[in-house]
């Protein structure tokens, strides 16, 4: 079974600092990807930022950035300079390749940022 | 290029009543997805339509229903309405798929209250 767990329910930081977000994950698939979602009050998901398994450097888009160890299974993902439209639920999930693709989500760290 | 859209936004039924949500995808994809967001469960994958075919299904009960047309919108339906299927129902389109890693793009999402 395939699953995502983000062990922090919620996270606090400072504005124009930074914070790390942890996803760990389990799959027995070796070709997979990964995603960070943000879900801002509106309750849209928006993506943050991809990376695909079988690429070994670490995804950026600008003010975040990922840190993806393969082999411990780990997708955590660092805010730099966070800012107050930051503040959000972060979701991380696992998307596989095969007959049952889908996303699978973690229980997501809800995030807040501090003027 | 318009987002993925989904009516309506909010909706009261009560117990018993059947309700149906529709979901326009963002043009060119093929791929509709349906996700359902509890408090208690998180983010739990509905089905997935691919060219009016539904190709996958998550474990949710039969009153769980849905359909895409040959302009790749979408709607599903739930029968028979429990309290427990207030929710935000999520909608999610991509290009092929979510089996094929490609980028998913949600719409805001259509609030159920079953009363």
């Amino acid at each position: 079974a395939q699953t995502v767990t983000q062990s922090q329910p919620e996270m606090s930081v400072q504005e124009a600092e930074t914070v790390t977000l942890s996803c760990t994950y389990d799959t027995s698939e070796s070709d997979y990807y990964l995603f960070w979602y943000k879900q801002p009050p509106s309750r849209q998901m928006i993506l943050v930022i991809r990376q695909e398994a079988y690429k070994q450097q670490n995804a950026t888009e600008n003010r975040f950035s990922v840190n993806f160890q393969k082999a411990a299974k780990s997708f955590s993902l660092k805010i730099s300079d966070s800012q107050l439209g930051d503040a959000a639920m972060y979701f991380c999930a696992l998307n596989y390749g095969g007959s049952q693709g889908n996303l699978i989500f973690g229980k997501g760290t809800k995030l807040s940022v501090k003027p | 290029k318009a987002g993925v859209t989904q009516t309506p936004r909010y909706l009261i039924k009560t117990r018993g009543q059947q309700v149906t949500l529709s979901c326009s995808p963002i043009s060119g994809h093929r791929s509709v997805s349906w996700y359902q967001q509890t408090p208690g469960q998180g983010l739990q994958f509905l089905f997935e339509y691919f060219s009016e075919t539904q190709r996958n299904k998550g474990n949710f009960p039969g009153r769980f229903s849905g359909r895409q047309f040959s302009n790749s919108r979408s709607e599903m339906n739930v029968s028979t309405l429990e309290l427990g299927d207030s929710a935000l129902y999520l909608c999610a389109s991509s290009l092929y798929g979510p089996s094929s890693g490609n980028t998913i793009y949600f719409g805001e999402g259509s609030w159920l209250t079953v009363v």
